[in-house]
């Protein structure tokens, strides 16, 4: 069975900028994946930043940007706000039809 | 606006059924494939089922193959998750959701005796 792995923790500093990758336990992450990204606050629905590698949903702004980085994907936020503390999800396509989330990224902002 | 509405959760007892159902409204339903992805107390998000737009495909994690079955009908612009012989495993908030764009808010199940 193969898992996606996501850092369990990151921190960033106001204005600063931070890197939160998801990977697989056995081989390497491509397009073909088609990794995707979500942002969840508590006590809310996750709400989709990026989709399909590096497009972002509507409405997300520019400074969340989405690629693939040597063998995972890769979510950039730079310009790092308070409200971007939140739990931050990949899934990836696993070929065939099943989807698989990673174990999210909890991400503080101090 | 786009609006995804789950309704159906509760409490129900081990083994026994529910049926999950998810409006859509603001965007053109039958042009989107439709997820289920829900989340037990705590833990994090799990994928749980998809169907292609038409309705022709469905896809289910291993953990819900052969006990939930998704369907949608794009007539109503809704999604369906019917759940048979539930488990106390699969308490939690249970969301439907494009992946590329929108989420609902959640129906919470709860399945104890």
């Amino acid at each position: 069975q193969t898992v996606v792995t996501q850092e369990p923790s990151f921190s960033v500093s106001p204005g600063g900028t931070v890197t939160l990758t998801c990977g697989l336990s056995s081989g390497s992450v491509s397009t073909s994946y088609y990794p995707s990204w979500y942002q969840q606050t508590p006590g809310q629905a996750p709400r989709t930043l990026i989709y399909y590698t590096n497009t972002r949903s509507s409405g997300v702004p520019d400074r969340f940007s989405g690629s693939i980085l040597g063998n995972k994907a890769a979510l950039t936020i730079t310009g790092a706000q308070a409200d971007d503390e939140a739990d931050y999800y990949c899934v990836l396509y696993m070929g065939s039809g099943p989807w698989v989330f990673g174990g999210g990224t909890k991400l503080t902002v101090l | 606006q786009v609006q995804l509405v789950e309704s159906g959760g509760g409490v129900v007892q081990p083994g026994r059924s529910l049926r999950l159902s998810c409006a859509a409204s603001g965007f053109t339903f039958s042009d989107y494939a439709m997820h289920w992805v829900r989340q037990a107390p705590g833990k994090g998000l799990e994928w749980v089922a998809v169907i292609s737009n038409d309705g022709s495909n469905k896809y289910y994690a291993d953990s819900v193959k052969g006990r939930f079955t998704i369907s949608r009908d794009n007539s109503k612009n809704t999604l369906y998750l019917q759940m048979n012989s539930l488990r106390a495993e699969d308490t939690a908030v249970y969301y439907c959701a494009t992946l590329i764009r929108d989420w609902g808010q959640g129906t919470l199940v709860t399945v104890s005796s």
